[in-house]
């Protein structure tokens, strides 16, 4: 089936670095990555939508120049948090829909746990 | 915009049991839904879907309802296994919005061995 690889799967990083995410698909082209962040205990709040070859669609009250996007190939995705601060500790969520066919099909990466010292 | 919640934080139910997890939406155009599980510190995992044109979808040991009357759907598991305790979330879709889904707040179902 459809595969999405995200890593690093943790990460611990100091105040005010920069920390990059990659999300790949694997076995199919994803025009359109989206990315979310998840608290603990709540659910997954959509941060932005990544297309291919163009510019990221964020959602309202997300800094775009803090979460930077990229989507340079079909396959690939990156989610850059700059400038980290405590308060962006969270698990950031990537997934790509598959599209094979009818099936709406949206393939979940494995989760980046951040945690800003 | 699409809302849609769960009216459960936490479910407990004994092992073997079925278990009834619930969700409610308020974008009646949303015409595709997911359930997803979460296990801890991974990402979420599909488990069955269901088109607004269908009421049931069986899957194995799973099955979705959808009653679009009162737009709520909700994810039976029959006999629960303690491989099934995760976070559950419902997702939406939504016709005006893309291919962006909408999650419901989570349900946390704990099974009791």
């Amino acid at each position: 089936g459809a595969v999405v690889s995200q890593h690093p799967s943790w990460v611990i990083c100091k105040s005010g670095t920069s920390v990059k995410i990659e999300c790949r698909s694997l076995d199919f082209q994803a025009t359109t990555m989206f990315w979310y962040r998840q608290f603990p205990k709540q659910s997954l709040m959509l941060m932005a939508t990544s297309n291919e070859g163009s510019k990221a669609t964020y959602e309202q009250g997300v800094e775009k120049d803090k979460f930077l996007i990229n989507h340079a190939s079909l396959t690939l995705s990156t989610l850059t948090v700059t400038s980290a601060h405590p308060e962006d500790s969270s698990f950031y969520i990537c997934s790509a829909r598959n599209h094979r066919g009818t099936d709406y099909g949206y393939t979940f990466g494995s989760g980046t746990r951040l945690t800003v010292v | 915009g699409e809302s849609v919640g769960l009216h459960l934080p936490t479910l407990s139910v004994q092992e073997g049991d079925n278990s009834i997890i619930n969700c409610a939406y308020s974008n009646s155009a949303s015409d595709y839904f997911i359930w997803y599980k979460q296990e801890s510190g991974k990402g979420p995992q599909f488990i069955i879907d269901i088109r607004s044109n269908m009421d049931k979808r069986q899957g194995q040991r799973v099955t979705v309802l959808l009653n679009k009357t009162v737009k709520h759907l909700s994810l039976q598991i029959a006999a629960t296994q303690p491989g099934d305790s995760a976070v559950y979330f419902c997702a939406a879709w939504e016709n005006n919005a893309g291919n962006m889904l909408t999650f419901g707040g989570g349900t946390r179902l704990m099974v009791k061995p």
